[in-house]
């Protein structure tokens, strides 16, 4: 059973333009939300996260959305530029302190972007 | 420069043999993960922990062993008991499990190849 589901396994979009990707849970213990990005070969570096407690985070070209009612998150890139090419994982995870057992990020499968000049 | 070294790059291993991936850090972190990822699959948990001598099972833990000795260190073993162990290997840590609002540091990952 999937928790964190990423729909778009690949998105192109033109250099200069905006990029969305999104991002979809069904665990309603999810709390805190996390964007990594990843180039071939290498390991996911950290990007941007949000809490539940906002709708809106934002660090330069990089803005992310979550609306819990829907359970669902964006991740906003503008403008695009092809350094941004690669595969963005959205994460999630439960509270610290919800006693799950402990604390553990479920990724979705990923969304592969291609920045076109 | 803090970091995660994970080592080697790539690794190849003939069938039937037992193969030992590194992953040292030195960002004084108290958790350790170790994923793999696969074309289309994501990244999947094979093993955590949480601290030192303490270890769980991930979501595929079948096939695959840990230990936990130094709060640096958290290899992973592949053993001939895993059945299609030709993946990439991610190591990560994190500062600690009740401040999880830091996500995890990555390493550069390990190909490995079975041949």
């Amino acid at each position: 059973d999937q928790q964190v589901k990423q729909n778009s396994p690949s998105l192109s979009v033109q250099e200069g333009r905006i990029s969305i990707l999104n991002c979809d849970y069904t665990n309603s213990m999810f709390d805190y939300f996390l964007w990594y990005k990843k180039y071939p070969a290498e390991g996911p570096t950290f990007l941007i996260s949000i809490s539940s407690i906002k709708d809106k985070n934002e660090d330069g070209r990089f803005t992310v959305f979550l609306n819990k009612s829907a359970k669902h998150l964006s991740l906003h890139i503008v403008p695009s530029q092809p350094g941004d090419s690669a595969v963005y994982f959205c994460a999630a995870s439960p509270p610290a302190y919800s006693g799950a057992g402990s604390y553990q990020l479920t990724f979705g499968k990923g969304t592969k972007l291609s920045v076109i000049p | 420069d803090g970091g995660i070294t994970q080592s080697p790059k790539y690794l190849f291993r003939k069938e039937g043999q037992n193969v030992t991936l590194s992953c040292e850090q030195n960002l004084n972190h108290d958790a350790m993960y170790w994923y793999r990822q696969d074309p289309g699959q994501g990244l999947r948990l094979i093993y955590y922990s949480q601290i030192v001598n303490d270890f769980q099972k991930g979501d595929i833990a079948e096939g695959y062993s840990v230990s936990r000795e130094k709060k640096e260190s958290f290899p992973l073993t592949v053993t001939s008991a895993q059945k299609n162990p030709t993946a990439f290997y991610l190591c990560a840590s994190m500062e600690g499990w009740d401040r999880g609002l830091l996500g995890y540091t990555f390493g550069s990952g390990t190909r490995l190849t079975v041949v």
